[in-house]
């Protein structure tokens, strides 16, 4: 099992470009979670998907924001356009809903700095 | 979700069990108490979690106290590598990943 896996690792943009982040679920896992990582603010949820569909996106910062499950193992977050505040960490999470028991799998974070 | 109280910082003896404390005196009857850790420039890692009974994995095991209004995470046999941000988080088990992860305790095992 390659785990939850996320790309790039590292990205660096000019104020004003659009940034996509991506992730790849588990395979069997059905629940995504996209987190964001400051130190001001610590862990935050921005969404998270339950079977392709958001469920909850109250954590999402502004319009500028969007996130998108378009099939079953994939989802992107897109940044567009992108602030120097919105230099983080950004990790998605998956499990299957249905046996949670096991646990969120994170990915090693995609490091954004937007200059 | 219930919210979590923790101690900013601990250190530990390599070797020696460290007791991680987590308070969550507002849990509600059906929430579980998880436990993640972050080791510096990673992913969170899942750990253990429990809702009444105490629980054993191969990394940890959690105490729960009757009341459920505080828990305990014990490494047995701290090593460096469990140097880490770890992490008490309580929700329903349908959406755990909801709830807020807090600031975490930075345990820090020392040789």
């Amino acid at each position: 099992d390659a785990g939850v896996i996320q790309s790039p690792r590292h990205e660096v943009t000019e104020m004003g470009q659009e940034v996509t982040l991506r992730c790849k679920l588990i395979s069997g896992h059905n629940s995504l979670f996209w987190y964001r990582q400051t130190m001001m603010r610590g862990l935050e949820l921005l969404i998270y998907f339950n079977n392709n569909v958001p469920i909850d996106d109250s954590g999402m910062p502004e319009d500028r924001f969007s996130a998108k499950m378009p099939n079953a193992s994939f989802s992107t977050l897109k940044i567009q356009p992108s602030e120097p505040r919105d230099s983080a960490v950004y990790f998605c999470a998956s499990t299957n809903r249905d046996r949670v028991r096991n646990g969120y799998t994170f990915g090693s974070g995609t490091r954004l700095t937007v200059v | 979700d219930a919210k979590t109280t923790q101690p900013p910082s601990m250190d530990c003896a390599e070797g020696r069990a460290a007791n991680l404390p987590c308070n969550h005196s507002t849990i509600s009857g059906n929430e579980y108490v998880y436990w993640y850790r972050q080791i510096h420039s990673q992913g969170p890692q899942y750990i253990i979690h429990g809702l009444k009974n105490n629980e054993t994995n191969e990394m940890a095991s959690l105490i729960i106290t009757e009341d459920r209004k505080s828990s305990t995470l014990i490494l047995p046999h701290a090593t460096l590598r469990d140097t880490a941000v770890y992490y008490c988080i309580v929700g329903f088990n349908t959406n755990a990943g909801k709830s807020t992860f807090g600031d975490g305790t930075t345990l820090t095992v020392k040789p």
